[in-house]
């Protein structure tokens, strides 16, 4: 298994309770990515990493998001308070590639049901 | 802002048939273009990335065409199989969005035997 793998792939909260997602990137790939795939739609750029440093938050839709990569390697999305409209698919992505971002190898994804 | 359509939204075709997928996005000032198939409960499989000084690529039976100027890109699928039974993504990679990829809504595409 040397692809990018998340966990828990399933996660029901109810709506309030605070989640995290993991994401366990390729080893050695230095950029990370989080998107947010609603039903019937196509991914959303969430935030983006290069090692432990985060270069761009700007999908973030609130400040309940918050988003952690803090050794480089594996990362963590944390979703305050939630509400129904996060309910959704949460892909992560990978990349060996600092200056293009390319190519993005991506996890299966976590799929969160807020009730 | 960038913004990215696919048409058609769902397809369904019999088995053999050629078809295409169509793709447009607003903003011509992009690096590059890229195909995913997206499997139920899955996450995204890349199948062709066009750079934007390339007009296309190919990969068996897939051609993937880019008109960077008038902001289109197509996805050619010959001689269908269910096997090709998914979502179809497309996403662009621009200058002013940085190395996030933005995406189109997807056409999901069944092929039937």
């Amino acid at each position: 298994g040397a692809g990018v793998s998340q966990s828990p792939r399933y996660k029901v909260a109810k709506r309030g309770q605070d989640v995290a997602l993991r994401c366990d990137p390729i080893s050695g790939h230095v950029s990370l990515f989080w998107y947010q795939q609603a039903l019937g739609q196509g991914p959303e750029f969430l935030t983006y990493f290069q090692n432990e440093a985060q270069l761009d938050k700007s999908g973030l839709p609130s400040d309940r998001f918050f988003a952690e990569r803090p050794e480089g390697s594996v990362s963590t999305l944390k979703i305050q308070r939630t509400q129904q409209e996060d309910s959704a698919v949460y892909l992560c992505a990978s990349s060996p590639d600092r200056v293009t971002g390319q190519p993005q190898h991506f996890g299966d994804g976590t799929r969160l049901s807020i009730l | 802002k960038q913004e990215v359509t696919q048409i058609p939204a769902a397809l369904s075709v019999p088995e053999g048939e050629n078809l295409v997928l169509n793709c447009s996005f607003t903003d011509s000032a992009i690096y590059n273009l890229q195909w995913f198939r997206q499997d139920p409960g899955k996450g995204l499989t890349s199948l062709l990335l066009i750079q934007s000084s390339q007009r296309e690529q190919t990969s068996g039976r897939l051609n993937a065409s880019l008109d960077k100027s008038s902001g289109r890109s197509t996805l050619y699928i010959a001689a269908s199989q269910p096997g090709d039974s998914a979502t179809y993504l497309c996403a662009v990679r621009g200058g002013r969005y940085g190395n996030k990829l933005v995406f189109g809504a997807g056409t999901i595409l069944r092929v039937k035997s």
